[in-house]
């Protein structure tokens, strides 16, 4: 069992919808991170929220939206999303944004988009 | 900037050990090492700092060569249960900026 817990497990949608990835911590950590892992490929880091605020954003496209409404939960945002983006996506935690933090990563969320 | 690693994959007999590397063409602050198995989440192993530092636990150890920018992860008397993708993450000195994973060793230990 990880700390980190993401919700739903599972998630198909069309390209048409609006869906919304879930995220939680309980750990105290300042620090979440949202990745995206295609097959065997490593995890790319899509945004990174340190304090409740968007601290990095690596140019992703608008149809992924983050929101963080406190410092234990983690949203990501679906609209309109292409086959391209179905891929498995990860949460993680840290700490806080200093150096040589670890990060704790949830089990992920596997989406296809038909 | 991605690291580097070597070797891309790599298949033991139970009690064989490996070494995994880890290098990158800029100066870093610090390496981690996860673990992967198939359809789980990366696990955290540990972190090197520069300064050159040895860790470990178990049988998994690992150091930090600062003059080469290198990680080296070594798997001894491997178990099945190490089975899994390793993948090194670097961070160079701007605070939460520019971490980065390698593309990732996929390990088979086999009975």
């Amino acid at each position: 069992d990880t700390e980190v817990t993401q919700t739903p497990k599972h998630l198909v949608m069309g390209m048409t919808n609006k869906k919304s990835l879930k995220c939680e911590q309980h750990m105290g950590h300042r620090a979440m991170y949202w990745y995206k892992q295609k097959a065997k490929k490593p995890p790319e880091l899509m945004f990174v929220y340190s304090y409740e605020k968007l601290s990095i954003n690596e140019s992703v496209p608008s149809r992924f939206s983050p929101e963080c409404p406190n410092s234990s939960l983690l949203n990501l945002h679906l609209h309109a999303l292409q086959p391209e983006d179905s891929a498995l996506y990860l949460c993680a935690s840290s700490q806080d944004l200093a150096l040589a933090q670890p990060q704790h990563f949830g089990d992920g969320t596997r989406l296809s988009i038909l | 900037q991605q690291p580097v690693q070597s070797p891309q994959a790599v298949i033991l007999r139970e009690g064989e050990d490996a070494v995994i590397n880890c290098s990158s063409s800029k100066a870093l602050y610090s390496v981690h090492w996860y673990r992967q198995k198939h359809g789980e989440a990366p696990v955290f192993l540990m972190i090197l700092l520069k300064g050159g530092e040895q860790k470990g636990h178990d049988k998994i150890s690992a150091s930090f060569n600062e003059k080469k920018q290198q990680s080296s992860l070594y798997l001894t008397a491997s178990q099945l249960s190490y089975s899994g993708t390793y993948f090194c993450g670097t961070e160079r000195d701007n605070y939460g900026q520019n971490f980065v994973f390698g593309p990732g060793t996929r390990l088979s230990v086999l009975p």
